[in-house]
């Protein structure tokens, strides 16, 4: 089956406009993780769905960033106001849920600040 | 403060030979440990994943040991092949598995 997809696979912006980033999680998966990974660092945890729910947004850099998901399944992240620290890659992984280990991850979003 | 720290940042290996990474974590509630393999421009991929309760878990030439009381854990890949070059990450959840913590990465390059 289809795994993880992310669009858009490169996106290009300038400073202070606002960008989306969206992610398809496999079907049937409850969970959704957003991370984000700067050139040659480690992965950083933004924030985690479990259904609709993001009980810890803990990890959000700031208020400029934003997430939702609906129906369970696609989920967006919004940059407000970007600005050049935030060029990275943005991950997004699901998987079945709690008590399920394993997160399938997308391609990744290549966002460029500018 | 970084939660989990990977060592060597990047390793060279000849073919054939035993590549050693190693992840150490300072949060005792941390009880899974996944290592992931990364290749450009794709997304990481789990590669091989251990619980506390045991010392070494072991998947085809790919081994995880687990030494809890010193809060480390490292992977090892034996008879190394030149398509294992890649990053690989170690990280580190709680039980709830909201949240992973990973590792700053490895890049490895296997010679021929």
């Amino acid at each position: 089956g289809a795994g993880v997809s992310q669009s858009p696979s490169n996106k290009v912006t300038e400073k202070g406009k606002d960008v989306e980033l969206r992610c398809d999680p496999i079907s049937g998966h409850t969970a959704l993780y957003w991370y984000r990974q700067s050139l040659g660092q480690g992965l950083e945890f933004l924030i985690y769905f479990q259904g609709n729910s993001a009980p810890d947004k803990s990890g959000l850099p700031s208020d400029r960033f934003s997430a939702e998901r609906t129906g369970g399944s696609v989920s967006t992240l919004t940059i407000q106001r970007t600005q050049q620290e935030d060029s990275a890659v943005y991950l997004c992984a699901s998987s079945f849920g709690q008590g399920t280990y394993e997160q399938y991850f997308g391609p990744g979003t290549r966002l460029t600040v500018t | 403060q970084q939660q989990v720290k990977q060592s060597p940042q990047s390793l060279i290996v000849q073919k054939g030979g035993i590549s050693i990474i190693n992840c150490a974590y300072e949060n005792t509630a941390f009880d899974y440990f996944p290592w992931y393999q990364q290749f450009p421009g794709k997304g990481p991929a789990l590669l091989i994943a251990i619980r506390p309760d045991v010392s070494e878990k072991k998947e085809g030439r790919f081994t995880i040991s687990f030494n809890k009381s010193a809060k480390q854990f490292s992977l090892h890949i034996m008879d190394s092949q030149p398509g294992d070059s890649a990053t690989y990450f170690c990280a580190a959840s709680n039980s709830g598995f909201n949240k992973f913590y990973f590792g700053s990465g490895t890049k490895l390059n296997v010679k021929p």
